[in-house]
């Protein structure tokens, strides 16, 4: 069955410093999304992105957040510079369809970021 | 702000026992209410997603009602096993456009003991 994969599992890396998140989406899907669980409190929505552009975004998703699809199979989520505050699981989601808050989403495992 | 609200936080029981818990959410704007199952360190898992007010879904032992007028959900397991233990996620889709902004509650994190 096809899935979601994110890569790394979990990520450590110091203030300031850039990340960058991996996602394959199924191959199929068309639309994809960032969410993020900060330990404790609910899973919460950073951004979606289909024809390569972003359709939609949180306030969270600031400047220091960028998304790309560099290849056919590849979506990255980049952090320019950490922040303590941006640890969190970060889960990848694709959907086939649009309209997606009507249709299944499809999540990664997640990558655990911990920013020291 | 939009809030979605579940009930209980956490629950314990035993196999066997059927059990059931609540998500709440504003009924305004409804679009559609997704169901979640997330095991620790694997990917959460759809379940269902709903959408109209009335709706019942059913898969294998775990079922699902909707009621978008007082707005919540309800999911069922009936005879809990061991298997079943997984935080489980409700999330509401919202009409206006969006491309697939899901609202999350917090989660009912539930264990099942053999």
């Amino acid at each position: 069955e096809p899935e979601v994969t994110q890569t790394p599992s979990h990520q450590v890396t110091q203030m300031g410093q850039e990340v960058i998140l991996r996602c394959v989406p199924i191959s199929n899907h068309l639309y994809f999304y960032w969410y993020r669980q900060i330990l404790g409190q609910k899973v919460e929505f950073l951004v979606s992105f289909y024809n390569n552009e972003i359709s939609e975004k949180s306030e969270i998703f600031d400047d220091q957040f960028s998304v790309e699809r560099p290849d056919g199979s590849n979506f990255t989520l980049k952090i320019r510079s950490t922040k303590l505050e941006d640890s969190a699981m970060y889960f990848c989601a694709s959907s086939a369809f649009q309209l997606a808050g009507y249709h299944e989403q499809y999540f990664g495992p997640g990558t655990r970021l911990t920013v020291t | 702000i939009l809030n979605v609200e579940q009930s209980p936080q956490s629950l314990h029981v035993q196999e066997g026992d059927s059990t059931n818990f609540t998500c709440s959410f504003p009924s305004s704007n409804f679009y559609a209410l997704h169901w979640y199952r997330w095991e620790t360190a694997k990917s959460p898992e759809a379940l269902f997603v709903m959408t109209l007010n009335g709706d019942e879904k059913k898969k294998g032992r775990i079922s699902a009602t909707l009621n978008t007028k007082e707005g919540y959900s309800y999911l069922y397991i009936k005879g809990s096993q061991p298997e079943d233990s997984a935080t489980y996620l409700c999330a509401l889709g919202l009409y206006g456009g969006s491309q697939g902004n899901l609202i999350f509650g917090k989660g009912t994190k539930l264990s099942v003991k053999p």
